[in-house]
């Protein structure tokens, strides 16, 4: 069945940098398109950046443009996030999603992974 | 991106049924038929519940109901059940090629 397993997260001070990896299984992995998602305590859901299957477009929320970087090695169905330039207002659980194929949909998540940006 | 308008809490009895909207633009809700919903339990991960407005995935039951009206669109829940108690947030697609999520929603089953 499909699994979505994430990594990394933790505590980091602010303008530090951290990398958060997802390894996939039970489907085409690089036939999917991926997404990350967070959601700070207590908040509601905010994306924050999708990648096609093969790399070649990605997208990103406004606040994080810059600062993160999407990246997947299909040879090892992973997917990573690296976050550079950390603030406060990045801390949050961070979701790795498979996409539903052609519907802008996200259906299979991750078990979420702590971010908490502090000094 | 401004999040899309969702009511903070909606509730009702075992066996009612409840709508939650969705409110967003014409560059989002209304300008695409990329509308989802997510119900997320205390402490669980987020399940997708409707995709491209009103499909179904397989397993969802149906009880679950999604419609899309102008810039607002809707979840509907028949027959309530209390195991229906959670946050549902809806999510759209953008002219911005971004996504964009709704507050979420409170369901409290009395």
């Amino acid at each position: 069945q499909v699994q979505v397993v994430q990594s990394g997260g933790g505590v980091v001070q602010p303008g530090g940098s951290l990398r958060l990896s997802c390894g996939a299984s039970g489907f085409k992995f690089d036939n999917t398109a991926m997404h990350w998602v967070r959601q700070a305590p207590g908040k509601g859901l905010e994306w924050v950046t999708f990648i096609s299957l093969d790399a070649t477009t990605r997208y990103y929320i406004d606040s994080v443009k810059g600062r993160f970087t999407v990246s997947r090695d299909n040879s090892k169905n992973t997917v990573f996030l690296q976050m550079n330039s950390l603030r406060p207002e990045d801390t949050a659980l961070y979701y790795c999603v498979k996409d539903r194929t052609d519907t802008w949909s996200f259906d299979y998540w991750g078990q979420g992974v702590l971010v908490t940006v502090s000094s | 991106q401004s999040a899309l308008t969702q009511p903070a809490s909606v509730s009702g009895s075992p066996g009612q049924s409840v709508s939650i909207s969705c409110t967003g633009t014409s560059s989002d809700v209304g300008g695409y038929n990329y509308v989802s919903w997510y119900q997320q339990r205390p402490g669980k991960v987020p399940r997708l519940m409707i995709y491209e407005v009103s499909n179904r995935p397989s397993g969802i039951s149906n009880r679950f109901s999604g419609s899309k009206s102008d810039n607002t669109a809707s979840l509907t829940i028949s027959g309530l059940q209390a195991e229906d108690e959670a946050d549902y947030y809806c999510s759209s697609w953008t002219s911005s090629t971004t996504w964009v999520f709704g507050g979420g929603t409170k369901l409290t089953v009395l």
